[in-house]
């Protein structure tokens, strides 16, 4: 069983273009959570999807970022115009449940450096 | 809304030695906990959890924790050091009623020292 997997792994874009990454959960698993990891940083969660379904996105800025969970296909960060301070590492975790005591099971990250 | 706390971002400690990571956490309601360790360039992978019951947990690479809600801390120890040890660990909480979604600390890189 694969685990979960996210590409790229790493993203160098100039400002003000657009970046997407990409997450493809574990086999099964139908929740995913993106959470984004700043230098020096613990990671904050972002927006948690089930399929087709944004579930909670209180984490997500207001501007620039979207997600998506289509039915078909991996889970989509995109964020428009990106500016230095996006500089990053973002992580996708997929769990089986929405239940709280359900391991969250993380891919390797995507680091995106703004240029 | 929930918080951790985990204090000393650097750890350095010498091969053989006891790991002590501490992790305090603020909740308005039982928590979820739980320890994570990253490797460089990777995700993260779960080291134990704690939902309910006892409150020693054990979990895997011979990491342990304890839960003390009186002092709102789950501190991981693990009584020896190994080189493989050295990478960066976070302590993190849930909400049983928030979707799940994790509050995770700074972290504590680990060194450890041959």
């Amino acid at each position: 069983n694969a685990g979960v997997m996210q590409n790229p792994r790493h993203l160098v874009r100039r400002r003000g273009q657009e970046a997407r990454l990409r997450c493809s959960p574990m086999k099964g698993h139908s929740h995913v959570y993106w959470y984004r990891q700043l230098p020096e940083e613990g990671l904050k969660f972002m927006v948690y999807l089930q399929k087709e379904n944004i579930i909670d996105e209180s984490g997500m800025p207001k501007e620039r970022f979207s997600a998506e969970f289509p039915k078909e296909g991996p889970s989509i960060l995109r964020i428009q115009q990106v500016v230095r301070g996006d500089s990053a590492a973002y992580f996708c975790a997929s769990s089986p449940t929405s239940e709280a005591a359900h391991e969250q099971f993380f891919g390797p990250g995507t680091r995106l450096t703004v240029l | 809304a929930q918080s951790v706390t985990q204090l000393g971002s650097h750890v350095s400690v010498s091969e053989g030695a006891l790991v002590l990571l501490r992790c305090n956490y603020s909740s308005s309601v039982p928590p979820y906990l739980f320890w994570y360790v990253q490797y460089p360039n990777q995700g993260l992978q779960l080291l134990l959890k704690y939902t309910t019951g006892a409150t020693l947990v054990k979990g895997i690479n011979g990491f342990e924790a304890e839960f003390k809600k009186s002092e709102t801390s789950f501190h991981l120890t693990k009584p020896s050091a190994h080189m493989s040890d050295a990478a960066e660990y976070f302590c993190a909480v849930s909400d049983p009623g928030g979707n799940n979604r994790l509050a995770f600390g700074k972290g504590n890189q680990v060194v450890v020292i041959p």
